[in-house]
């Protein structure tokens, strides 16, 4: 079974169009993240949500607005997308703050 | 806050030898130090982590030190193979505060 599972895999949209991507964790964390990872394989977190709430969101953009149904979801809406907005875009859980975040395997989002 | 910096970005070792990078934090309050390799188009992935309570840990050829006072930790790998070629990440977390930051990477190559 998948720990972390994000879909799709690979996104390739046009500049101004709106896309979700989705995540789920079936480890029962209660702490996940979303992180973009760009060309330079720098990795930046954007989110943190621990039990629902949010904890962290580092100097993003308002175009991107995570959601979170229920702890093992943690979704990514992305607004009016940009061309600087291509990357891969990782999320993670982790049972704590202070503790192994596991990763699901990514989704590349292409911006034309 | 946190801010975590790495060094070397880049590392080419024959195989066989030793590898060393180092990472420095600044929060004092971090107290959880993983680190994750990712191999290409891979996720990042956890090898071995160190909480502050302890000054070292090693796990087969892989170890981990930790220097509190000084603020740097840093990851040791020995007889490197050409399969520990990838890109490893330190990070610093803590309990509270909700903060789990990466370095910037190190894309390691190991030449056989």
């Amino acid at each position: 079974d998948t720990a972390v599972s994000q879909t799709p895999k690979y996104l390739v949209t046009q500049m101004g169009n709106d896309k979700s991507i989705k995540c789920e964790q079936n480890l029962g964390h209660d702490t996940m993240y979303w992180y973009k990872q760009d060309s330079k394989k720098f990795l930046k977190i954007m989110f943190s949500y621990n039990n629902k709430e949010l904890i962290i969101n580092e100097t993003v953009p308002n175009r991107f607005s995570p959601k979170s149904p229920d702890k093992a979801h943690l979704n990514l809406h992305i607004n009016s997308l940009e061309l600087g907005d291509s990357a891969v875009y990782f999320c993670a859980s982790s049972r704590s703050i202070a503790g192994e975040a596991f990763f699901g395997q990514g989704t590349r989002l292409t911006v034309v | 806050g946190e801010n975590v910096e790495q060094h070397p970005s880049t590392l080419s070792v024959q195989e066989g030898d030793s590898a060393v990078i180092k990472c420095t934090y600044s929060d004092s309050a971090s107290n959880y130090f993983p680190w994750y390799k990712q191999e290409l188009g891979k996720r990042p992935q956890l090898i071995i982590d160190i909480r502050s309570n302890v000054g070292e840990k090693k796990d087969q050829r892989i170890a981990v030190t930790l220097n509190k006072t000084a603020k740097h930790f840093s990851l040791h790998i020995t007889e490197t193979q050409p399969e520990d070629s990838a890109v490893y990440f330190c990070a610093a977390s803590q309990n509270t505060g909700n903060q789990f930051y990466f370095g910037t990477g190190t894309s390691l190559t190991v030449i056989p």
